[in-house]
Parts: structure tokens; C-alpha cells; sequence
């Protein structure tokens, strides 16, 4: 079945400073989403990259989809504490269920004052 | 005012046990899931319905048995409870499949099976 890897699993930072998380798919995928869990909390959706090298930023944050539709990112600028929080991606298969998502086993970042 | 509310929130119960997780949503969404997060925070999918009609379900034991009354709940009930059972349940809606398949996420249930 469909696999979703993502890294790392854990990330700590100093405030300031830059964090990314990769994610990648064992096959291809027709969108990609994005949610973020407090710590907690519950999975928040925060963004959904549907095209073939799409680049999409929030403020901070900035999230690619690669062209093959298999990887993605999120690469967060300058962090702060209120970054803190899992955050995972989540595949949606090609030609698979329209409505299931396979999600990574997320990224823990852990923010220094 | 909540999106997608969970009934309780938690649960503290003995192994044999029959439990039932409540969920509903007031977003006028189409389909409705369940996810289990365990220790180790992993989210997997275990049910789907859309408008009432089951849409996915994935290797689940039978002790588990979702139902969804309409299309704004979804309740989960768990037959004869045990250790591995412990985790974070999460209810979610989305508006429907395909790209619009973001998931609203309810506040989860913290099952403890003793």
C-alpha cells in the first residue's frame, strides 16, 4: 500500500533559526496536505498543494510540492515558540480512494527561547 | 460555535469493556472519519462515511463498529476493550473527496483501557 515517509522525526531549534521537513511518497500522489498538532491538541489543516511543483507560502511558512508529485516540504523561516507543535503531511493517493489520506508520522520541532 | 465536537473526551475504562465515542460535525460536510493516534503519534485512518454510505475501511477489528446515524455523526462503539486499545481517537469532516478532502479534526478522545 501507499507509504508516506517523512523527516525528521524530531527537530529542535533555537528561536531564530530556520526548520524544514521533507516528505516523501512511495507512489504518486494527486494532492498533498499539510496540518499542524499542538501539543495536546488536535491535527489543523494548514495548507493543500495540488499541482505538480507548486510553491505556496503563509507568512513564515513555505510549502513545495515536488514535480514528480511524490515529495513535499515545509520549511518554516525564523521559527518562534508558537511554531512548536507536530507537524505532519498527508498523501492522497493517485487513482486511489478519493477520500483517504495516508498520513507521515509527522515531525516534532521544539522551539529554544 | 465548535466545528466538529467529540463526546467524551475522555475515557478511563476496564479491558472487556464496551465503550462508544460520539462524534458531530455543524460544517455541513459530506464525509466523516475516524482516525486512531497512538503513543508514538501516529494517525491512521479507520473509517469512512460519506452521506451515511461506509467509504473506507481499513484493517480494523471487528470489535470496532462505526455508524453513522446521518451525515453530521458519526459514533464509534468498541466491543470488549483491551491494553492496545489506548490511544487518542480523532473524529474528522471534510466537504467531500477528492481535492476537497482537507480534514476538520475534532478534539479527540483519550481511550485508557486498564
Amino acid at each position: 500500500g501507499q507509504q508516506v515517509m517523512q523527516i525528521p522525526q524530531y527537530q529542535h531549534v533555537q528561536e531564530g533559526e530556520d526548520f524544514t521537513t521533507y516528505c516523501n511518497s512511495s507512489t504518486t500522489l494527486s494532492n498533498i496536505q499539510w496540518y499542524k498538532q499542538r501539543p495536546g491538541g488536535h491535527p489543523v489543516f494548514l495548507i493543500q498543494l495540488v499541482k505538480s511543483g507548486e510553491v505556496k507560502k503563509q507568512k513564515r511558512l513555505t510549502f513545495q510540492f515536488g514535480e514528480a508529485k511524490k515529495n513535499s516540504s515545509l520549511h518554516i523561516t525564523a521559527t518562534q515558540t508558537t511554531d512548536v507543535g507536530t507537524y505532519f503531511c498527508a498523501g492522497q493517493n493517485s487513482g486511489g480512494s478519493n477520500y483517504k489520506l495516508t498520513f507521515g508520522k509527522g515531525t516534532l520541532l521544539t522551539v529554544n527561547p | 460555535d465548535t466545528a466538529v465536537s467529540q463526546t467524551p473526551k475522555y475515557l478511563v475504562t476496564q479491558m472487556g469493556n464496551d465503550k462508544s465515542i460520539k462524534c458531530e460535525q455543524n460544517l455541513g460536510h459530506d464525509t466523516m472519519y475516524w482516525y486512531k493516534q497512538d503513543s508514538k503519534k501516529f494517525l491512521k485512518i479507520m473509517f469512512s462515511y460519506n452521506n451515511k454510505e461506509l467509504i473506507i475501511n481499513e484493517t480494523v477489528p471487528n470489535r470496532f463498529s462505526p455508524k453513522s446515524p446521518d451525515k453530521a455523526h458519526l459514533n464509534l462503539h468498541i466491543n470488549s476493550l483491551e491494553l492496545g486499545d489506548s490511544a487518542v481517537y480523532f473524529c474528522a469532516s471534510s466537504p467531500r473527496g477528492g481535492t476537497h478532502n482537507e480534514q476538520f479534526f475534532g478534539p479527540g478522545t483519550r481511550l485508557t483501557v486498564l
